[in-house]
C-alpha cells in the first residue's frame, strides 16, 4: 500500500514564526498535493506539484510556499504564521492528477 | 465558484437504515467521480468511484449513482452502521481540470 507520512500530528506555533510541514511518500508518485481542511469549507487545495522542482498554485496559496527537491518529499512552508492559518493540513500523493489520491494522516496546526 | 457542492452539511440516520449522501456539480466536462471518507484526526480514505460511462457502481454496502443529465451523484450506504459515522467528501475530475475538485463534505452520524 502507498504510504504518505506527515512528520507531525500536532503542532503549536507562535504568530510570525516560519513553519515547515513535511510530507513523504514511498510509492514513487509524481504528483503531490497540500490541502487544508476547515469546518464548512471542505478540502481546499493550497499547492501541488507534478514533478521534482515543479509546483503550481492551488485555490488558496497566499501565505504559503512549497518545496520539492526530491520526488518523495513535498514540504509546505508558512512564511510568517498567522492565526487564520490554524487548520488541519493534509498531504496527498497520486500517480494521476485526476484520481487515486492517497492522503496522509494530517497535521493539526494551531497558531497562537 | 464551487464546482462540486454538497448541500447537506450533516445527516443523521438510524443504524440499519439507508444513508443517502448527495453531491451536485456544475462542470459538464467532469468524467470521473469519487467519494472519500474521513474520520477525525485522520486523512481521507478512498471509498468508491464511478466513471461517467456508467450510472451505477456497487461495492458491498456502498453504491454510487450518477445522473449526468442532472449533474448529480449520490452515495447510498445500506445498511448503515455506527462505524460509518464520518465526514464524506465527493470529488470530481476531468475536462480541463488537472486535479480533483472536492466538495465541502457531509458529516454522517449513524445512531445505534
Amino acid at each position: 500500500d502507498v504510504k504518505v507520512t506527515q512528520s507531525s500530528r500536532y503542532l503549536v506555533k507562535r504568530t510570525g514564526e516560519k513553519v515547515f510541514l513535511e510530507c513523504v511518500q514511498d510509492m514513487d508518485h509524481e504528483n503531490m498535493f497540500w490541502y487544508r481542511q476547515d469546518p464548512g469549507l471542505g478540502l481546499r487545495l493550497i499547492y501541488f506539484s507534478y514533478d521534482v522542482k515543479m509546483k503550481e498554485k492551488g485555490d488558496i496559496p497566499e501565505g504559503y510556499s512549497v518545496s520539492r527537491e526530491k520526488k518523495e518529499r513535498f514540504s509546505l512552508i508558512l512564511e510568517s504564521a498567522s492565526t487564520n492559518q490554524t487548520s488541519m493540513y493534509l498531504c496527498a500523493s497520486s500517480l494521476s492528477v485526476n484520481y487515486g489520491y492517497t492522503f496522509g494522516s494530517g497535521t493539526r496546526l494551531t497558531v497562537v | 465558484d464551487q464546482q462540486v457542492k454538497q448541500n447537506s452539511p450533516s445527516l443523521s440516520v438510524q443504524e440499519g437504515r439507508i444513508s443517502i449522501l448527495n453531491c451536485d456539480y456544475t462542470n459538464s466536462m467532469f468524467d470521473y467521480f469519487l467519494w472519500y471518507k474521513k474520520y477525525p484526526a485522520e486523512g481521507p480514505t478512498f471509498l468508491i468511484s464511478i466513471s461517467s460511462i456508467k450510472d451505477k457502481n456497487e461495492d458491498g454496502r456502498f453504491t454510487v449513482f450518477l445522473n449526468k443529465s442532472a449533474k448529480h451523484l449520490s452515495l447510498h450506504i445500506v445498511p448503515s452502521q455506527p462505524g460509518d459515522s464520518a465526514v464524506y467528501f465527493c470529488a470530481a475530475s476531468g475536462g480541463a481540470t488537472n486535479k480533483l475538485i472536492f466538495g465541502t463534505g457531509t458529516l454522517l452520524a449513524v445512531q445505534p
